[in-house]
């Protein structure tokens, strides 16, 4: 009940195109979703995040798409560029209680073709 | 502001060692996070800490302590190493409510 599925493991997309990275969650007391890039050799940043009180967010280039009733949410990279390739995590949390920890997927690997 | 800083960047250690990982965050956050990233395995949460003084485990505690002595600082110390344990290992902190911060990793192999 704790996991969230990512998929896919990897990606290539030509440049221009649009990335999509699903996750799907079980646990509905979830109630917020981030997803966080990261590069080689670096940690893992915040990309974009929403809660589930909304359908979709977008920051630039970058939307989350949110289906509450399926639980599940994705990632859309519009024209892709090569600077995107990088590994992408969804993950989901509990509010903020005391014990409250997040829980990340397994990952998406990234490569926008030149 | 640094951030998140993690000491050392990489480490070798044979099996048996011991050895601290060094986790300090100028952010004035409560909540601090250990993660190990292995291929194919995502982040996975090895201790974390909801405050100065407390600490509880995560999905994969075992072979690992931690301790958290002052708000800035999250130790992460391996008693005995083993191969298994050779991993890139994150800290993170966070307010009680918002984004994680990640530092930029220890890289450590165990032979």
């Amino acid at each position: 009940q704790q996991q969230v599925k990512q998929s896919p493991q990897s990606l290539i997309v030509q440049k221009g195109g649009i990335s999509i990275i699903n996750c799907a969650y079980e646990n509905t007391a979830f109630d917020y979703f981030p997803w966080y890039q990261q590069f080689p050799g670096k940690g893992p940043a915040l990309l974009i995040a929403i809660r589930p009180d909304v359908s979709e967010k977008k920051e630039g280039r970058f939307t989350i798409s949110f289906n509450k009733s399926a639980k599940q949410f994705s990632l859309h990279i519009m024209d892709s560029q090569p600077g995107d390739s990088a590994t992408y995590f969804c993950a989901a949390e509990c509010g903020r209680n005391r014990d409250d920890k997040i829980i990340f997927g397994k990952g998406t690997r990234l490569h926008i073709l030149p | 502001n640094a951030g998140v800083t993690q000491t050392p960047k990489f480490r070798v250690l044979k099996t048996g060692q011991s050895m601290t990982l060094l986790c300090a965050q100028d952010m004035n956050h409560e909540y601090m996070y250990w993660y190990r990233q292995d291929p194919g395995m995502g982040l996975r949460l090895i201790h974390y800490s909801v405050g100065e003084g407390t600490t509880a485990k995560g999905e994969v505690p075992d072979g690992y302590n931690v301790s958290r002595l002052k708000k800035q600082n999250f130790l992460l110390g391996l008693e005995s190493a083993a191969p298994s344990q050779t991993s890139v290992y994150f800290c993170a902190s966070s307010p009680p409510t918002g984004t994680q911060y990640f530092g930029p990793g220890t890289r450590l192999l165990v032979l």
